[in-house]
């Protein structure tokens, strides 16, 4: 069946504008991570999304992070104010439900802030 | 705050050598393990998981890791690689407990060289 999808695959962007990423999970998966990977950070936990519970966004570097999951299903991450520091490899991943699950990873947008 | 420790960076070697990757965390309470690859130019993917039960886990592609709770590793071995193994391999874990929500804590990666 279809995996994790992630939109766009690359995104360019001038410092200080705001981009969106999205993710459009595994069909019947409750559980959405959004993840980052950088050279400096490592992969870093982001945002959690489960069914209708409050997300968890313990993650988020900063206030100009933020996250939507609409209809239990896709969600946007959005990034105001880019810096360069922001550019990594945005990673979605999806579950069946939240601890206890495999997680299952989309490709990833490849974020350039210059 | 947990951590996830990968103690090599880049691994070189032969084909038909034997591989073992060092993980280590740190946390006291009770975790779920997992090692992840990611092939050049592919997604995330796991290799195999450790929940409970037999300490030794067996993943796909003949890797097999073992949770050793005295020491609070998780190592990853395979006894004979091959090329198709080249790529970066990410321990994880996850916090157990009705509070957590599953989010992976990763390692730094390793990066895996293996030529033939």
């Amino acid at each position: 069946g279809a995996g994790v999808s992630q939109s766009p695959s690359n995104k360019v962007t001038e410092k200080g504008k705001d981009v969106e990423l999205r993710c459009d999970p595994i069909s019947g998966h409750t559980a959405l991570y959004w993840y980052r990977q950088s050279l400096g950070q490592g992969l870093e936990f982001l945002i959690y999304f489960q069914g209708n519970s409050a997300p968890d966004k313990s993650g988020l570097p900063s206030d100009r992070f933020s996250a939507e999951r609409t209809g239990g299903s896709v969600s946007t991450l959005t990034i105001q104010r880019t810096q360069q520091e922001d550019s990594a490899v945005y990673l979605c991943a999806s579950s069946l439900g939240g601890r206890g699950y495999e997680q299952y990873f989309g490709p990833g947008t490849r974020l350039t802030v210059t | 705050a947990q951590s996830v420790s990968q103690h090599n960076h880049h691994v070189i070697l032969s084909e038909a050598a034997s591989l073992e990757l060092g993980c280590n965390y740190s946390y006291g309470g009770t975790v779920n393990l997992f090692w992840y690859v990611q092939y050049p130019g592919q997604h995330l993917q796991l290799l195999l998981k450790y929940f409970s039960g037999d300490p030794l886990v067996k993943g796909i592609k003949g890797f097999e890791a073992e949770f050793i709770k005295s020491k609070f590793s998780f190592n990853l071995r395979k006894p004979s690689v091959q090329w198709s193994d080249t790529a970066e391999y990410f321990c994880a874990v996850t916090l157990a407990g009705s509070s957590n929500t599953g989010k992976l804590i990763f390692g730094q990666g390793t990066t895996l060289q293996v030529k033939p």
